[in-house]
């Protein structure tokens, strides 16, 4: 179980364009998704925390207007990169949030990442 | 500001022999610790986890132990196979938190 899935896994796009990434919850409802961006050897850096029917909350210096994402259902969040120039190559990875285990009072929440999806803006 | 570290950005090993992870963390309300494993081009996979009120959890070859005083928790795997070779990152998170926060990782080579 707990399968997340994202498309496509490799795009190659000219720069200029716009490159949308989708992101799915296979078997488990999302309301939390995340996206994030991995650079050469370095960590995630959180990008964005998308919920469900409403809008996405931008971490700071990641532009809202240039990685638009959106978290249509309860399975599917989509990031879209706009206006792509060579220095939004990278790896976007997505993971979604779902319930576990549980502490008295609370829930603890374990994130499913997909795949991965590598983008080359050339 | 770096809320989870992982000081070592890489360990070598001989297959066989127990590799030991290391995290540090700054935020004492953290309260849920996870691990996770990467191998290149993939996304990371949930390896093992524990919560604050236990110092020690054990999955197979897997072992995560906690010290809270010290704010600091350790993955042990014994023994070492290559194909636990791997970027491993370490995340804390609060209960009913929304984040997650990951550490750089920790590159693991395991030698045949």
């Amino acid at each position: 179980g707990a399968v997340v899935s994202q498309h496509p896994s490799r795009v190659i796009c000219k720069s200029g364009t716009s490159v949308k990434i989708e992101c799915r919850s296979l078997d488990f409802q999302a309301t939390t998704m995340f996206w994030y961006r991995q650079f050469p050897k370095q960590s995630l850096m959180l990008m964005a925390t998308s919920n469900e029917g409403s809008k996405a909350t931008y971490e700071q210096g990641v532009e809202k207007d240039k990685f638009l994402i959106n978290h249509a259902s309860l399975t599917l969040s989509t990031l879209t990169v706009t206006s792509a120039h060579p220095e939004d190559s990278s790896f976007y990875i997505c993971s979604a949030r779902d319930k576990g285990g549980g502490l008295a009072g609370g829930f603890i929440y374990e994130q499913y990442f997909g795949p991965g999806t590598r983008l080359t803006v050339t | 500001d770096q809320q989870v570290k992982q000081n070592s950005p890489s360990l070598s090993v001989q297959e066989g022999r127990i590799s030991i992870l290391n995290c540090d963390y700054t935020n004492s309300m953290f309260d849920y610790f996870l691990w996770y494993k990467k191998y290149p081009a993939e996304g990371p996979t949930f390896l093992i986890s524990i919560s604050s009120i236990k110092d020690k959890n054990e999955d197979g070859r897997f072992t995560v132990f906690l010290n809270k005083s010290a704010k600091h928790l350790s993955l042990h795997i014994v023994p070492s196979q290559p194909g636990d070779s791997a970027v491993y990152f370490c995340a804390a998170s609060l209960t009913g938190g929304f984040k997650t926060i990951f550490g750089a990782g920790t590159r693991l080579f395991v030698k045949a």
